[in-house]
């Protein structure tokens, strides 16, 4: 089955880079998608992007398409999201996703990662 | 832009069958499969059913999932409703260049 292990919470300041992770454990890394998924204070969920580890295949929603960047390091069976530059409405939950290969499916969540900007 | 559009919420007393919609626009619904989720309040999501219609090892066969392409739908109905149900429930699926989309989420109250 696996699991998707997110990193901690953080709280950053505008103008703050940032880099979250979503570590893979317990299955082929390299044979899922991999997808960041967020959900600001009191609303739903919005499908950011994925990533195909394997091959660094990419891609991303037209609404945060330039805003973040999602990247994956094979070796240690890890996908991030990342920032240069945090605003205060950056300040939500992001969940990491796993995607079956060919259906693109998502089969497995991570527990979420909270990020709070704010001066 | 392909949009999936669901009910805010809805409402139905225990041991009753509920139905929650999900209409697409900007796209057939049927060109992609329609995934459900669903959101325990405090909890990560947890997915319900796969491939329009399939439900995830362990999920109770309460929970179904179809579409309608002559709506240009989907539906996710709960029969049989326990207290335990109460939670967010998502819509899911692609556009034509495999992008996700959510729709906005359905909250639904047991009472």
């Amino acid at each position: 089955e696996g699991q998707l292990v997110q990193s901690g919470a953080e709280v950053k300041k505008p103008g703050d880079s940032l880099k979250i992770s979503c570590k893979g454990s317990g299955y082929d890394f390299d044979t899922y998608w991999v997808g960041w998924v967020r959900q600001m204070p009191g609303k739903g969920l919005e499908w950011m992007g994925i990533i195909y580890p394997s091959d660094s295949d990419t891609r991303y929603s037209p609404s945060f398409q330039g805003q973040v960047t999602i990247s994956a390091d094979r070796s240690i069976k890890t996908a991030y999201l990342q920032w240069t530059s945090l605003k205060a409405s950056d300040t939500a939950m992001y969940f990491c996703t796993r995607h079956e290969e060919g259906t693109l499916m998502i089969d497995n969540w991570g527990q979420g990662t909270l990020v709070n900007v704010s001066s | 832009n392909f949009i999936l559009t669901q009910p805010h919420s809805v409402s139905e007393s225990p041991g009753k069958t509920v139905t929650i919609s999900c209409t697409g626009s900007g796209g057939s619904i049927a060109s992609k499969y329609v995934q459900w989720h669903q959101q325990r309040p405090g909890s990560a999501p947890i997915t319900l059913i796969y491939e329009n219609s399939q439900r995830r090892f362990g999920v109770p066969d309460r929970f179904s999932g179809s579409i309608d392409s002559s709506s240009n739908s989907a539906s996710l109905t709960i029969s049989g409703l326990k207290t335990e149900d109460e939670a967010d429930y998502y819509c899911q699926s692609f556009d034509i260049k495999n992008r996700g989309v959510f729709g906005g989420g359905t909250k639904l109250t047991v009472l």
